[in-house]
């Protein structure tokens, strides 16, 4: 049973250039989350998604970043016209449907994609 | 106020003490919560979850959640030089909406 698929591990753009990171939930998961962390910091929520839907987008920053989780395929993260600031590792996370105290389900984390902005 | 609150660290302790991380939570409906352990570079994985009041203990690790206070902790018994790392709470604030914590830095001196 494969884990929470991210790719790249590692991407290096140059500043203004697009980035994207894909991510592939756990089998059965229907939730998918993105993360940041900048360094030396903890994780900050961005967007919670299901597919084809945005649930809480409430993390992202206003411009040039979007997500989606379209029917088929993995979750897209797509940062436009990068800057050195968005430089950090970028951790996808999916869920069960159901997250109920009780089950003790929770969320499970992908590898992470570093994205360096030089 | 910051929805999952965790003092950042550094809490350092000598080898064989008791490490004790601590976080508080704003959200009252907030249903379970959870412990991960983040090496440096790595991935954040899943210590422990609790989602009802008091004590769960397992092998070194014990978690305590107090709702009325809106307090969560995790204490490592025996610490170990392997136990140095981030330690992040997280929130299910329900319909699936986790939210972390920035983290606690632990030491474990030898």
């Amino acid at each position: 049973n494969a884990g929470v698929m991210q790719n790249p591990r590692h991407l290096v753009r140059r500043r203004g250039q697009e980035a994207r990171l894909r991510c592939s939930p756990m089998k059965g998961h229907s939730h998918v989350y993105w993360y940041r962390q900048l360094p030396e910091e903890g994780l900050k929520f961005m967007v919670y998604l299901q597919k084809e839907n945005i649930i809480d987008e409430s993390g992202m920053p206003k411009e040039r970043f979007s997500a989606e989780f379209p029917k088929e395929g993995p979750s897209i993260l797509r940062i436009q016209q990068v800057v050195r600031g968005d430089s950090a590792a970028y951790f996808c996370a999916s869920s069960p449907p159901s997250l109920q105290a009780s089950d003790g389900n929770t969320i499970y984390f992908g590898e992470g994609s570093w994205l360096t902005v030089v | 106020q910051k929805e999952v609150e965790q003092n950042s660290g550094p809490l350092s302790v000598p080898e064989g003490a008791i490490a004790s991380l601590n976080c508080t939570y704003s959200d009252r409906g907030s249903q379970s919560f959870f412990w991960y352990r983040q090496y440096s570079g790595k991935s954040p994985e899943l210590i422990m979850f609790i989602y009802s009041n008091g004590d769960k203990e397992d092998g070194r690790f014990t978690a305590q959640l107090n709702k009325a206070s809106q307090y969560v902790s995790l204490l490592i018994r025996d610490s170990q030089p392997s136990d140095s790392a981030t330690y992040l709470c997280a929130v299910n604030r329900g319909l699936n909406d986790m939210r972390f914590g920035a983290g606690t830095r632990l030491t474990v001196k030898p």
